[in-house]
């Protein structure tokens, strides 16, 4: 079945450490994307890609990093520097067109203790 | 940029009510728009989008939402409410610049359905 898939489905991290979360896509899309959801302020994009070995600066990419080496792939690694990483974090892709929906992972909740 | 609002964070209907969700985009051109639905600790499900083939659009689950550009609205209903509706909804809008394109959402509308 073609669909994103995101692991994992719960992290945990202990502060002051970087953490990757994956995120692979099997749709043949040339975007992706990356949103952080917390409760009462919707989707906030972190960063987003259109083609390969390409990537820009969402509103709120600080503390964030990202590689789009691959079509399929697009890692998220939220580093030490990010203040508050507990979060809700979603993945996207879709072709480039901009009538075209995003299609959704099922999300990694990242707790920091 | 584009942006969207929804208004109202939490709307409580019964089952079988009337289901009335508001969305107001801010767009200087002709925008494309998206429902999505959420339940819980899950991802996002597409409902239906606008990309001016209509302006009234059907999407899955029964909903259907009306495109005023006199209004600047896209508020999605639902005739008869059922408690499996009871989830959280997001309106969305293409965002597209010479980086790229992407979704931008509002802030969300949790809806309660109560027997």
């Amino acid at each position: 079945d073609g669909g994103i898939t995101q692991s994992p489905k719960y992290l945990f991290r202990k502060e002051g450490q970087n953490v990757t979360l994956s995120c692979e896509q099997n749709l043949n899309h040339d975007a992706m994307y990356w949103y952080r959801q917390d409760p009462g302020q919707g989707l906030r994009l972190i960063y987003y890609s259109q083609i390969v070995n390409d990537f820009q600066k969402g509103d709120i990419a600080e503390g964030y990093s990202v590689s789009r080496e691959k079509k399929e792939s697009f890692p998220l690694t939220v580093t030490s520097a990010q203040k508050n990483p507990t979060a809700f974090y979603l993945c996207a892709s879709s072709p480039r067109t901009p009538s075209t929906e995003a299609f959704f992972g099922q999300g990694t909740r990242l707790t920091v203790v | 940029a584009q942006s969207v609002t929804q208004l109202g964070s939490h709307v409580s209907v019964s089952e079988g009510a009337l289901v009335l969700l508001r969305c107001n985009y801010s767009s200087s051109v002709p925008p494309y728009l998206f429902w999505y639905v959420q339940y819980p600790n899950q991802g996002l499900q597409l409902l239906l989008k606008y990309t001016s083939a209509a302006t009234l659009v059907k999407g899955i689950n029964g909903f259907e939402a009306e495109f005023k550009k006199s209004e600047t609205s896209f508020h999605l209903t639902k005739p008869s409410a059922h408690m499996s509706d009871a989830a959280e909804y997001f309106c969305a809008v293409s965002d597209f610049n010479q980086a790229g394109t992407a979704l931008i959402f509002g802030k969300g509308t949790t809806l309660s359905v109560s027997s």
